[in-house]
């Protein structure tokens, strides 16, 4: 039963390009979440979606930054014209359907460095 | 809103010995979940142990205990018979029951002694 996946682990970008960050989450669940850790610092939160549907976007940057879970296929985080304070690393986690006190299974996250 | 704050930065402890981490949050729900995730340098996020609100029994996970006082709003990590695995970062984290998002406090970094 593989756990979280996320593509690719480390991912390069100069600035102004654009970066594309995948989640696959486990095998049944329907939530995802996304968080962002800055060096030194704890996760925060970004957006939790479902399948086809932004729940909570109340943590993204309101400019450049979107994320989308499709019905089919992964969900993706995405930046656009990335500056030097993205950097960081992008942590996502999935949970199922009844969360009540379900734990978030994370994965081994995406660094993304921008130069 | 709620809030996580891990008041030690930094941490260290004998091997062998015992270590409390220490958590603080605040919150005006009465129903809600508490985590303890450790992140070692992999990076990796991997659930320490977890205490419901409605519960007073402190949860146990082998060295791993809490002590959760609801009252003081405190949930703090004990560690027993430390080993040098136990090295990382510990975070702190709140759900509230009628919210998925989890929120993590800034965490420990733990160093172990040999």
């Amino acid at each position: 039963n593989a756990g979280v996946m996320q593509n690719p682990r480390h991912l390069v970008r100069r600035r102004g390009q654009e970066a594309r960050l995948r989640c696959s989450p486990m095998k049944g669940h329907s939530h995802v979440y996304w968080y962002r850790q800055l060096p030194e610092e704890g996760l925060k939160f970004m957006v939790y979606l479902q399948k086809e549907n932004i729940i909570d976007e109340s943590g993204m940057p309101k400019e450049r930054f979107s994320a989308e879970f499709p019905k089919e296929g992964p969900s993706i985080l995405r930046i656009q014209q990335v500056v030097r304070g993205d950097s960081a690393a992008y942590f996502c986690a999935s949970s199922p359907l009844m969360a009540d006190n379900s734990p978030l299974h994370f994965g081994n996250g995406t660094r993304l460095t921008v130069t | 809103a709620q809030t996580v704050t891990q008041s030690q930065p930094e941490m260290s402890v004998q091997e062998a010995e015992t270590v409390t981490l220490s958590c603080t949050y605040d919150t005006s729900e009465s129903d809600y979940y508490l985590f303890w995730y450790k992140q070692p340098p992999s990076r990796q996020m991997i659930l320490v142990i977890r205490q419901e609100a409605y519960k007073q029994q402190n949860a146990t996970e082998n060295r791993f205990s809490v002590n959760f006082q609801k009252a003081a709003k405190s949930f703090s990590l004990k560690i027993s018979d430390s080993q040098l695995g136990d090295a990382a970062m510990y975070f702190c984290a709140y759900r509230g029951n009628r919210d998925d998002k989890i929120i993590f406090g800034k965490g420990t970094r733990l160093h172990i002694l040999p």
